[in-house]
């Protein structure tokens, strides 16, 4: 079992509508990150969070450590949130991020 | 430059080849991570750099991976005697802190290489 899953796997959605992807992780961990990765490869980190509640313009990003598991939102999508969004954690024991598979997200016009 | 940087873009090596795959982090940045992505996949470690020493290899699949930051700074990953499940992109990404630090410092990524072993 990988030890970050992500939900769901492919996510289509109208423009304007409030979009919702998760994330589960049965590590201990440090830290946990959530990545944008556009088509041609592109990683960029939206959010790095330890507790509680993060917000970025339309993003917002929470987490809840006794339940190891966190969201990431999105309000009022946009075609150019079109992305593959990645979870990704930063276990206490390890110098490696676990990562999960990624969630596709479509925003149709 | 600004960000991280890596080279090639793509790559493609006939099967038995050596290839050497080139990261340039932010500068300062003090550790340097390297990972595996293969198709419709998350990354997956290979190692893990904090300055010029390496300090974890832990994630790399077989002996014919190798890589080395010998100035702290660039990074180079070299595979050697490619093999067709070599084929993915390569990441590589930068923090700025070292030590346990890192783990909860952002990381900045580069656009990776995409490596095709025919």
């Amino acid at each position: 079992k990988n030890e970050v899953e992500q939900s769901p796997q492919n996510l289509t959605a109208q423009e304007g509508e409030f979009i919702t992807i998760n994330c589960s992780y049965s590590v201990g961990i440090s830290a946990l990150h959530w990545l944008q990765q556009h088509p041609g490869g592109g990683i960029v980190s939206l959010f790095m969070l330890s507790s509680g509640k993060k917000k970025h313009g339309r993003l917002i990003a929470t987490i809840n450590i006794q339940e190891k598991h966190s969201s990431l939102h999105i309000t009022a999508s946009h075609p150019r949130d079109s992305a593959v969004y990645i979870c990704a954690v930063s276990p206490y024991n390890n110098n490696d991020m676990r990562f999960g598979a990624g969630t596709r997200l479509t925003v149709k016009p | 430059g600004a960000g991280v940087s890596q080279s090639p873009r793509y790559k493609v090596a006939k099967r038995g080849q050596d290839v050497a795959l080139r990261c340039d982090p932010i500068s300062g940045h003090v550790s340097l991570f390297w990972y595996q992505q293969a198709l419709g996949q998350g990354p997956e470690f290979l190692t893990y750099f904090q300055n010029e020493a390496q300090l974890d290899k832990s994630g790399l699949p077989s002996d014919r991976f190798f890589a080395e930051r010998p100035e702290g700074s660039v990074s180079t990953l070299k595979i050697q005697r490619t093999q067709q499940e070599d084929s993915a992109v390569y990441l590589c990404a930068s923090s700025l802190k070292g030590d346990r630090e890192v783990f909860d410092e952002k990381l900045f990524f580069g656009s990776g290489t995409q490596l095709s072993v025919l």
